[in-house]
């Protein structure tokens, strides 16, 4: 079966400061893989994906994220994060072969807080 | 576009009850995904429906049911209510589950079971 790491539970930082999510995934054959944010109060966004391609993909407000397969990760990167992206940040992945996208399997979160 | 709406918001029911919550996706929108969140076991998928058929179901026991009506609206059924069903429940829709077709996410139907 599928499962997804996220090492860190709770990360807090300063505005201005750079952000590293991590995310492992236990899966021997080809994935999708995506994060989602979920902000206070509100429904689970789409933050990026990767399906196949340049490894390194882009998202909203400034996320990006690296698929490294040999390492079986997906981390989230902000360069200078903001108070604004205070949210529970989830890594998310379904299998390409056999199951659709409507199945994900889910990390447990991070939360981010963000000091002004 | 109007996004995904739950109903209830919330629910209060005892245990033994049975409990239905309903999902209606995006306009187009024929996929439609259930999850459950707790804290302590986070974001577990409970089934996927398409066309008015079932094509994928997670580990949850029988009493956990669902349903997609010709609309693409769907429904979730939890009968026999144990302590344990208290969680938020997520419904999300994509346009055909496929490739390239990611998920949106509704708020949720906040269950509490005493």
């Amino acid at each position: 079966a599928q499962s997804v790491s996220q090492h860190n539970h709770h990360v807090i930082l300063s505005e201005a400061a750079s952000l590293e999510l991590g995310c492992n995934y236990s899966y021997g054959g080809t994935v999708n893989l995506f994060w989602y944010v979920q902000y206070p109060g509100q429904h689970l966004q789409l933050l990026l994906k990767y399906f196949s391609g340049d490894p390194l993909v882009k998202g909203i407000k400034g996320f990006e994220a690296e698929f490294i397969k040999s390492k079986f990760s997906f981390n989230l990167r902000k360069p200078s994060v903001q108070w604004s992206d205070t949210a529970e940040y989830f890594c998310a992945v379904n299998a390409r072969r056999g199951s659709t996208l409507g199945r994900l399997y889910f990390g447990r979160g991070t939360q981010l807080t963000v000091w002004p | 576009k109007a996004g995904v709406t739950q109903t209830p918001r919330y629910l209060i029911k005892t245990r033994g009850q049975q409990v239905t919550l309903s999902c209606s996706p995006i306009s187009g929108h024929r996929s439609v995904s259930w999850y459950q969140q707790t804290p302590g076991q986070g974001l577990q998928f409970l089934f996927e429906y398409f066309s008015e058929t079932q094509r994928n179901k997670g580990n949850f026991p029988g009493r956990f049911s669902g349903r997609q009506f010709s609309n693409s609206r769907s429904e979730m059924n939890v009968s026999t209510l144990e302590l344990g069903d208290s969680a938020l429940y997520l419904c999300a829709s994509s346009l055909d589950g496929g490739v390239g077709s990611p998920l949106h996410f509704g708020n949720g139907t906040r269950l509490t079971v005493t």
